[in-house]
């Protein structure tokens, strides 16, 4: 497609459900990455993937949050058993390359609500 | 500890005068610093700041940055309401990029 694009784009869920958000990096891009960003927060970094190696899950806050891409493709971030202080907007991007200096282009993000 | 710092929080001009915004930054093996303008959701690019490329201009918006002091600044000038949104910094010693908390510009017609 023509840009990173995320979905659903809005999420309301209960306390304790698990939620799966999808993300469509750009054809060709590599390097696919997810933020969390939190009402008046800047992005945080959750995860990492770069062509077929193993993924960089250090940013992911706890056991519960989980993230493939399958094919080195599509991705879906997971998050089980899910918490209000889980609502953010869940920001997905891509590049064509991981090397440092390389533009991210952004999806329009999934606005998670945890009730 | 790396951190990102931007400054100010939030500024409110009227159309016509011209801002600037601040990143400072502490970043361990730097190699890159990002600009982003971010009108909803989706951040879009501005502009990236290397060691090779301290200095970026386009149209009303351009960026320094000060390596030696650890700072960026992103100057619009002639601003426009179009231009409201959060604007943020982004450092990456490689591709783990560590994001400010971005400045919130609003501009007045």
């Amino acid at each position: 497609g023509a840009g990173v694009s995320q979905s659903p784009s809005n999420k309301v869920t209960e306390k304790g459900k698990d939620v799966e958000l999808r993300c469509d990096p750009i054809s060709g891009h590599t390097a696919l990455y997810w933020y969390r960003q939190s009402l008046g927060q800047g992005l945080e970094f959750l995860i990492y993937f770069q062509g077929n190696s193993a993924p960089d899950k250090s940013g992911l806050p706890s056991d519960r949050f989980s993230a493939e891409r399958t094919g080195g493709s599509v991705s879906t971030l997971t998050i089980q058993r899910t918490q209000q202080e889980d609502s953010a907007v869940y920001l997905c991007a891509s590049s064509s390359n991981s090397g440092a200096g390389n533009e991210q282009f952004f999806g329009p993000g999934t606005r998670l609500t945890v009730l | 500890e790396d951190k990102v710092v931007q400054s100010p929080l939030s500024l409110v001009v009227h159309e016509g005068d011209t801002v600037t915004l601040n990143c400072s930054y502490e970043v361990t093996n730097f190699r890159s610093l990002l600009w982003y303008k971010q009108e909803k959701k989706a951040p879009t690019f501005l502009f990236m700041l290397t060691s090779s490329g301290i200095e970026k201009k386009s149209g009303r918006l351009s960026s320094i940055l000060d390596k030696k002091e650890l700072f960026s600044i992103l100057n619009i000038t002639a601003t426009q309401t179009g231009d409201s949104a959060v604007y943020l910094c982004a450092v990456g010693p490689t591709y783990k990029y560590i994001f400010g908390t971005g400045t919130r510009l609003k501009v007045l017609a």
